[in-house]
C-alpha cells in the first residue's frame, strides 16, 4: 500500500539557516502529495501541495518539489524563522477518495 | 481558523465507557474525514464520509463508527474505550472527494480514558 517515510527529528536550526526536511513515497498510481504543518495546540494546516510530476509546491518561503524518479518531496526553505517552529508532516493522498497518509512528522525548533 | 469546529475540545472518560465526537464541516463542504493522532501511531485516517454516505474507511476499530448527518456534520463514536485510545482526534473536510483536494483540519478533540 501508499506510505510516507519522511526525516525523524527534532531538528534544531538557528534562525534564517537553511531548512531541508526529507520525505520520499511508495505509491501505486499517481498520487497528489502535500507538506501539513501543525502549530503547538493547534490542527493541521496545509503548507503546500503537488499534484503531479515536475510540480513545485511553494508557499511562506517554503518550497517542494515532486519527483517521480526518486519518489520524493523534500520540504526546503532558504531562511527559517523562529516562527516556523512548529511539527511538520509529509502526506499523499491513500486513495480515489482523497483521504491522506501522513508520515510521523518532523519537529523543527528555530532558536533565535 | 480553518472553518471546521470540533467538540468538545477536550475529554476525560473511563475505560469501558462510549463517548461522542462532534465536527462541523466548513461550509459547504460535502467531505468529511476522521484522523486519529497518538504517540506510536502517529496520524491515521480512519474513516470518510461524503454528502451523508461512507465512501472510505483506514484503521477505524469495529468498536469506533460515524456518521454524518443531512445538515453535513459528522460524529464518530468510541465505544468499549480502552486506554490505547486515548489520542487527539481530527476531523477535515473539503469541498469535494479525490486526489488533490485540500483537506481543512479542526483544532482536534483530545481523549484521555483513564
Amino acid at each position: 500500500g501508499n506510505s510516507v517515510t519522511q526525516m525523524e527529528g527534532p531538528v534544531t536550526l538557528s534562525e534564517e539557516a537553511f531548512l531541508t526536511i526529507n520525505c520520499t513515497y511508495t505509491a501505486t498510481g499517481y498520487p497528489s502529495l502535500f507538506w501539513y504543518v501543525q502549530y503547538p495546540g493547534e490542527g493541521l494546516q496545509l503548507l503546500l501541495k503537488a499534484t503531479k510530476a515536475d510540480d513545485k509546491g511553494s508557499n511562506k518561503g517554503f518550497e517542494a518539489t515532486y519527483r517521480k524518479e526518486t519518489t520524493s518531496f523534500h520540504l526546503e526553505k532558504g531562511s527559517v524563522q523562529v516562527s516556523d517552529s512548529a511539527v511538520y508532516f509529509c502526506a499523499l493522498t491513500g486513495g480515489s477518495q482523497g483521504n491522506l497518509i501522513f508520515g510521523k512528522g518532523t519537529k523543527l525548533s528555530v532558536k533565535p | 481558523d480553518s472553518g471546521v469546529t470540533q467538540t468538545p475540545k477536550h475529554l476525560i472518560t473511563a475505560t469501558g465507557q462510549r463517548v461522542t465526537l462532534r465536527c462541523s464541516p466548513r461550509s459547504g463542504d460535502l467531505s468529511v474525514y476522521w484522523y486519529q493522532q497518538s504517540l506510536d501511531q502517529g496520524l491515521q485516517f480512519l474513516i470518510q464520509y461524503y454528502n451523508g454516505e461512507e465512501r472510505a474507511k483506514g484503521n477505524i476499530l469495529e468498536r469506533f463508527s460515524a456518521q454524518q448527518f443531512p445538515d453535513l456534520h459528522s460524529e464518530l463514536n468510541l465505544s468499549s474505550l480502552e486506554l490505547g485510545d486515548s489520542a487527539l482526534y481530527f476531523c477535515a473536510s473539503s469541498a469535494r472527494r479525490g486526489q488533490g483536494n485540500e483537506q481543512f483540519f479542526g483544532p482536534g478533540t483530545r481523549l484521555t480514558v483513564l
